[in-house]
């Protein structure tokens, strides 16, 4: 398995506009998480899965931000509008049944 | 309060040297404990998982203390290739729900 695909690797967009981060789970793998990382915040939860399902969403900043995950094998994080506020590396990370933890490589979005 | 919380550092220790950081966690139903590393601009990897009993893996040694509601983490004879931020992690029983403390940066020196 190739692990936890995250793409794009690097986003530039500027301030309002729509932003998508996908990210490809491990095959098999039964619970996804998306984390936000700033310097000031650390690692950040913002939403995780179990089974396709968002289990906790409390981590999510604002209305602006969403997810899905319409299949075991595909998740979306957006945000709309985006702000610069929003600047910092996004990581998925995917688990089997509370084992290890295996993250993306990370996609790190600056708004201008 | 922050459910889980670390030191930030850094540490700064000679090669060689043992150095040891602390994690807190807030909830005692807490049930999963692991240590992650994460280097520069890199994604955070699995160190190692905390067990009740403690466990060791060569030069690391991790610790379980329930009744103060910490995990520690020992590393001895430190090289070089160990400077890099640790992250400890805790898991709720019955969730899948991994929170990660803002990490530790450890720095050593030749």
């Amino acid at each position: 398995d190739a692990g936890v695909i995250q793409s794009p690797r690097h986003e530039v967009t500027e301030m309002g506009q729509e932003v998508t981060l996908r990210c490809k789970p491990i095959s098999g793998h039964n619970s996804l998480f998306w984390y936000r990382q700033t310097m000031m915040r650390g690692l950040e939860l913002l939403i995780y899965f179990n089974n396709n399902v968002p289990i906790d969403d409390s981590g999510m900043p604002e209305d602006r931000f969403s997810a899905k995950m319409p299949n075991a094998s595909f998740s979306t994080l957006k945000i709309q509008p985006s702000e610069p506020r929003d600047s910092a590396v996004y990581f998925c990370a995917s688990i089997l049944e509370g084992t290890e933890a295996f993250f993306g490589q990370g996609t790190r979005l600056t708004v201008v | 309060r922050k459910e889980v919380e670390q030191d930030p550092g850094p540490f700064n220790v000679p090669e060689g040297a043992t150095v040891a950081f602390n994690c807190t966690y807030s909830n005692s139903a807490s049930q999963s404990f692991f240590w992650y590393r994460q280097d520069c601009r890199k994604e955070p990897k699995l160190l190692m998982s905390v067990y009740s009993s403690g466990n060791e893996d060569g030069r690391f040694t991790a610790q379980l203390n329930r009744a103060s509601q910490y995990i520690s983490l020992l590393i001895r004879d430190s090289k070089l290739s160990d400077s890099a931020t640790y992250l400890c992690v805790v898991s709720t029983s019955g969730t899948y729900k991994y929170i990660f403390g803002t990490g530790t940066r450890l720095k050593v020196l030749a």
